[in-house]
């Protein structure tokens, strides 16, 4: 079973759009967190959050605790931003990730 | 920026043999973790450590895998045997406190088990 559900799971964009990425969860949790992996492997921590909303630079990041979701905005999209973007929420310790968002932003 | 820093970004091992994997965290953080990635599927806790113990450990986490904190600033996971399906990017981070305030990753290790 998968306690972390991310859509799309696959995303191309044109330069300059507005991007969502969902996250639904089953767990109760204590924090949320937005990951950003690029294509050589490395993990970048984007966001952590525990309510409402966060925002640094052109990402922002939103938290409906009642409803069990998270979204992740890339305003003004830009083919750096290409990479997978991952949720994972932590549980208690144990941290349940999500399979990932493929983005693909095309200049 | 202080980072969490990983060594050796590739190994490859024989099956069988043992293997350490060393992360060094960030100086003040308390808490430490591992974490794995097979090829083509999504990232999976292994472990969490605070004060010199295991704070939780996931399935995957059996008798083959330990880990230490031997120095004060070394952070290490060890697999005793190595079996193919270990062969994945290992993952180490740390943070602050249990509320992930500072929470960071290092940039993983690509273990390769031939």
């Amino acid at each position: 079973k998968n306690e972390v559900e991310q859509s799309p799971q696959n995303l191309t964009a044109q330069e300059g759009e507005f991007i969502t990425i969902n996250c639904s969860y089953s767990v109760g949790i204590s924090a949320l967190h937005w990951l950003q992996q690029h294509p050589g492997g490395g993990i970048v921590s984007l966001f952590m959050l525990s309510s409402g909303k966060k925002k640094h630079g052109r990402l922002i990041a939103t938290i409906n605790i009642q409803e069990k979701h998270s979204s992740l905005h890339i305003t003004a999209s830009h083919p750096r931003d290409s990479a997978v973007y991952i949720c994972a929420v932590k549980s208690r310790i144990q941290f349940y990730f999500g399979t990932g968002t493929s983005l693909t932003v095309i200049p | 920026e202080p980072e969490v820093t990983q060594t050796p970004s590739h190994q490859v091992t024989q099956m069988g043999q043992e293997v350490i994997l060393r992360c060094v965290p960030i100086s003040n953080h308390l808490y430490f973790y591992w974490y794995r990635q097979i090829l083509g599927q999504k990232v999976e806790f292994l472990v969490s450590f605070y004060n010199n113990e295991i704070s939780e450990k996931s399935e995957i986490f059996d008798d083959q895998f330990s880990v230490e904190r031997p120095d004060g600033s070394n952070f290490t996971l060890k697999i005793r045997s190595t079996k193919l399906e270990d062969s994945a990017m290992y993952f180490c981070a740390s943070s602050v406190s249990l509320l992930d305030y500072g929470y960071t990753f290092g940039s993983g290790t690509r273990l390769t088990v031939v």
